[in-house]
């Protein structure tokens, strides 16, 4: 069963609007949530993270929203660039031992972001 | 340079015979783990580890290996790779489970 969703398997966006990637969670022991961006040929590196005790955090053209209640966050980049196009993972983990792995990360299938100028 | 290295880059091998992927951090870090990526699957943890000689099962652990016998140093070994395997895989660390993961550049591996 998937954890970390992320329904969108690609988003198109033109250059100078915003864009909005959406990542859905089912555990709600989940108290920590990151992203992160993958250009092809790298690893991931680390984007933004949010604690549960917030519902915002921004950094420079970067915020991520978290709506507890339903669940879900959502990562807003404005305005977006052509050097934004990669593959955005959604992660989450648990603070208290959960199933046997204590704080690991479990990420989302990944949203592949296209921004075109 | 901070940077977690992964040996080899690419590699292309036949099933049934034993390989092992490196992987090495220079940050001091405790905490390592082995992901693979899958189209349509995102990541998927592996192994992990908490610290020195303390690993333990990710979510997809069958058919792999690791060993923490250095702080720095945290391999996976395939003893008997299938085409199942055929993967990217990537290593990461960071100073705790729930701390910023810092991501090799990737192994590509085709089990042929």
């Amino acid at each position: 069963d998937q954890q970390v969703k992320q329904n969108s398997p690609s988003l198109s966006v033109q250059e100078g609007r915003i864009s909005i990637l959406n990542c859905d969670y089912t555990n709600s022991m989940f108290d920590y949530f990151l992203w992160y961006k993958k250009y092809p040929a790298e690893g991931p590196t680390f984007l933004i993270s949010i604690s549960s005790i917030k519902d915002k955090n921004e950094d420079g053209r970067f915020t991520v929203f978290l709506n507890k209640s339903a669940k879900h966050l959502s990562l807003h980049i404005v305005p977006s660039q052509p050097g934004d196009s990669a593959v955005y993972f959604c992660a989450a983990s648990a603070r208290w031992n959960y199933g046997g792995s204590q704080g690991n990360l479990i990420f989302g299938k990944g949203t592949k972001l296209s921004v075109k100028p | 340079e901070a940077q977690v290295t992964q040996n080899p880059r690419y590699l292309i091998t036949v099933t049934g015979k034993k390989l092992t992927v490196t992987c090495s951090q220079n940050m001091n870090h405790e905490y390592m783990s082995w992901y693979r990526q899958d189209p349509g699957l995102g990541l998927r943890q592996i192994y992990y580890s908490m610290n020195v000689e303390v690993t333990d099962k990710g979510d997809v652990p069958e058919g792999y290996k690791v060993s923490r016998k250095e702080k720095r140093n945290f391999p996976l070994i395939l003893e008997s790779p299938s085409p199942n395997q055929t993967s990217l895989y990537f290593c990461a660390s960071s100073l705790g489970a729930r701390e910023t993961q810092y991501f090799g550049p990737g192994t590509r591996l085709l089990v042929l």
